[in-house]
């Protein structure tokens, strides 16, 4: 696998379900992070895990962080039609300069 | 605030014609970046500024130049634009190297076409 492959590439559930996205890494991180993107728009910061955290939460959403298995889970509980958009999981990586590598996202839809 | 803002929105180029995209962001940033975005390739880095006076190659650089004008402005030239090149383009920026804040900020993107 790539830095920062996102799995499944496409979910689609129905409005009140709970939505999982999953994350794998090759190599050690210093954080990771995820960004979501609404149709024609840029991507939009969610939430960032640090390597030493396990577990982070941010109102519907839930991060989790396994640095021995170098996976990560994006949880978004009771979800709604405007949750419907791209999720994209980013690895920021010691030595790196500054760059972040993004994965190629997974598209989300969420049915009335 | 505007964040990051990225101009034009669209454009439309013949092949071998130049044009510059520009970005400008407002929070300080040192951090700033180029991405060009294909359907199913998700976001691949052509350039970035990790500081002002600085700037490296991304995954995809060739046929693209830049320029870290100052702080606030990163900009990104095709000098002969290929039908290759038809792509989203984001700017984006963030606190630098071991510098909060660690997220990235996007623009709204800007759609290129060329013919």
């Amino acid at each position: 696998s790539q830095q920062g492959e996102e799995d499944p590439q496409a979910l689609s559930i129905q409005e009140g379900e709970n939505a999982t996205m999953n994350c794998s890494y090759k190599t050690s991180i210093n954080n990771l992070q995820w960004y979501r993107q609404n149709s024609g728009r840029g991507l939009v910061h969610l939430i960032l895990i640090r390597s030493n955290e396990r577990e982070k939460h941010s109102g519907r959403l839930r991060v989790t962080l396994d640095t021995s298995k170098k996976s990560s889970s994006l949880l978004i509980t009771a979800s709604r039609a405007a949750d419907t958009a791209s999720y994209f999981c980013a690895t920021d990586v010691p030595g790196a300069n500054s760059k972040l590598t993004f994965g190629k996202g997974i598209t989300l839809s969420v049915r009335p | 605030n505007a964040g990051v803002t990225q101009t034009p929105k669209f454009q439309v180029l013949k092949t071998g014609q130049s044009m510059t995209l520009q970005c400008a962001q407002d929070m300080n940033h040192n951090s700033m970046y180029w991405y060009r975005q294909d359907p199913g390739m998700g976001l691949r880095l052509i350039y970035y500024s990790a500081s002002e006076g600085t700037t490296d190659k991304g995954e995809v650089p060739n046929g693209y130049n830049v320029s870290r004008l100052n702080k606030r402005e990163f900009s990104l030239r095709l000098e002969s634009a290929a039908p290759s090149q038809t792509s989203v383009y984001f700017c984006a920026s963030r606190g630098g190297p071991q510098i909060p804040p660690y997220e990235q900020y996007f623009g709204p993107g800007t759609r290129l076409t060329v013919t």
